[in-house]
């Protein structure tokens, strides 16, 4: 059980366009699924809590407006790299917690973006 | 915020070797996890053990919440462990993973 599916799992990019990366609850349903960027050699950090049928929580410091959250459903969480920068490549994965609180989060394959 | 570290940041073993990584965090938690992410970038999930001592196989850890750390022990290390081991932690809550900077473990033959 609570297998999350991440897509696509490497996408490489032309400089100024957009890229959007799907993150799926396969076997349960979440209110709320966590976005997470890692540099090489760094460890997770969060970018955005999703939340379903509301606006998206963005940490301190990521833009709202480039690093786009639709979370349309209990299953399905979106995140949309617009317009982007060679500084945008990264690691980009998605966590996702069963509805009971007390429960481990379970996290996507990732998705290796490059931008070119 | 919750500060959460991780000891030693980088490791060597001898296959069959056994090691012991620590966690420790700042603040009180409510969940704790630890995660092995292989060259791949996959994040398995290892454990989630906010408190007390579980096992799997050649793997298992220990948290003692009281005083605000965690070790994940490995046993007769095989070159397959190598990769990053995160410890990750919840302060309360439906609230994120925050995570540590890792142990970066090379298991050579």
């Amino acid at each position: 059980g609570a297998v999350v599916s991440q897509h696509p799992s490497r996408v490489i990019c032309k400089s100024g366009t957009s890229v959007k990366i799907e993150c799926r609850s396969l076997d349960f349903q979440a209110t709320t699924m966590f976005w997470y960027r890692q540099f090489p050699k760094q460890s997770l950090m969060l970018m955005a809590t999703s939340n379903e049928g509301s606006k998206a929580t963005y940490e301190q410091g990521v833009e709202k407006d480039k690093f786009l959250i639709n979370h349309a459903s209990l299953t399905l969480s979106t995140l949309t790299v617009t317009s982007a920068h060679p500084e945008d490549s990264s690691f980009y994965i998605c966590g996702v917690r069963p509805s009971s609180y007390n429960s481990p989060l379970h996290f996507g394959n990732g998705t290796r973006l490059t931008v070119t | 915020g919750i500060q959460v570290e991780q000891s030693p940041p980088d490791l060597i073993l001898q296959e069959g070797a056994n090691s012991t990584l620590r966690c420790n965090f700042s603040d009180s938690v409510n969940n704790l996890q630890w995660f092995h992410q292989n060259p791949w970038g996959q994040l398995i999930n290892l454990f989630y053990i906010p408190s007390g001592t579980k096992q799997n196989g050649r793997l298992s850890a220990t948290t003692v919440a009281t005083e605000r750390y965690s070790l994940l022990y490995i046993s007769s290390s095989q070159t397959t462990d190598s990769g990053v081991y995160f410890c990750a932690v919840v302060v309360s809550g439906n609230t994120p993973l925050v995570f540590g900077k890792g142990t970066r473990l090379s298991v050579i033959a």
